[in-house]
């Protein structure tokens, strides 16, 4: 088993170009995530699926969109990259909700 | 507004000793887990304990929860240079969709 695999696990990005991080996990979970980790910051949560083809917002999703078309996979678009923008992003999956949650490597992103 | 906080937020001790990390959250939860992040890394589940349990154990971690004052610790014994990492406290909590993460304590074990 793989767990949970992200791609890329680098990029650098121009302010206004946009890109699509890919989240993808092979233990038939049907909770997905997907957190930004900024230093002092902890981790946020910026978007959340229950099931294929749902998605919920979380505690910072402004600039970013997602989308669920298989349980596997779950994407997270940046449309217009911002300097803001600039983090570490951890996909997770998880049985349930309030159960233990598996993560990806993470993809260090750069904007500027 | 931060659900969870780890204290200390950071935290530097010598092989051999114990390192006892807290969590305190405000809302009543339902769970309580620890994550260990090494640097660069996913964080990966150490442990989770229900809002009905006292304390739980695994390996060198041992994990107790108060939920009258709303706090867990983790006390890891007996460390060594491979437990340096940032830990984080999740909490399963009332008023909240998922888990919500604290901001970590970051352990420096030095040989």
């Amino acid at each position: 088993n793989a767990g949970v695999t992200q791609t890329p696990k680098f990029r650098v990005l121009k302010t206004g170009q946009s890109m699509t991080l890919l989240c993808a996990q092979d233990m038939n979970h049907e909770y997905m995530y997907w957190y930004r980790q900024d230093p002092g910051m902890g981790l946020r949560l910026i978007h959340y699926s229950v099931g294929e083809g749902t998605t919920a917002k979380g505690e910072v999703p402004d600039g970013y969109n997602v989308s669920r078309l298989k349980k596997q996979n779950f994407l997270l678009g940046l449309e217009s990259a911002a300097p803001s923008q600039t983090s570490v992003y951890f996909c997770a999956s998880s049985y349930w909700t309030s159960g233990e949650q598996y993560f990806g490597p993470g993809t260090r992103l750069t904007v500027t | 507004s931060q659900q969870g906080e780890e204290d200390p937020q950071a935290l530097s001790i010598q092989e051999g000793e114990n390192a006892t990390m807290n969590c305190s959250y405000k809302t009543s939860i339902n769970n309580l887990q620890w994550y260990r992040q090494n640097s660069g890394r996913g964080l990966v589940h150490l442990i989770l304990i229900r809002s009905n349990e006292r304390e739980k154990h695994s390996g060198r971690l041992r994990v107790t929860l108060d939920t009258s004052k709303k706090s867990s610790s983790l006390l890891i014994t007996a460390s060594r240079a491979a437990d340096t990492a940032s830990y984080f406290c999740a909490t399963d909590a009332e008023g909240y969709s998922t888990l919500t993460f604290g901001k970590g304590t970051m352990l420096l074990v030095s040989p």
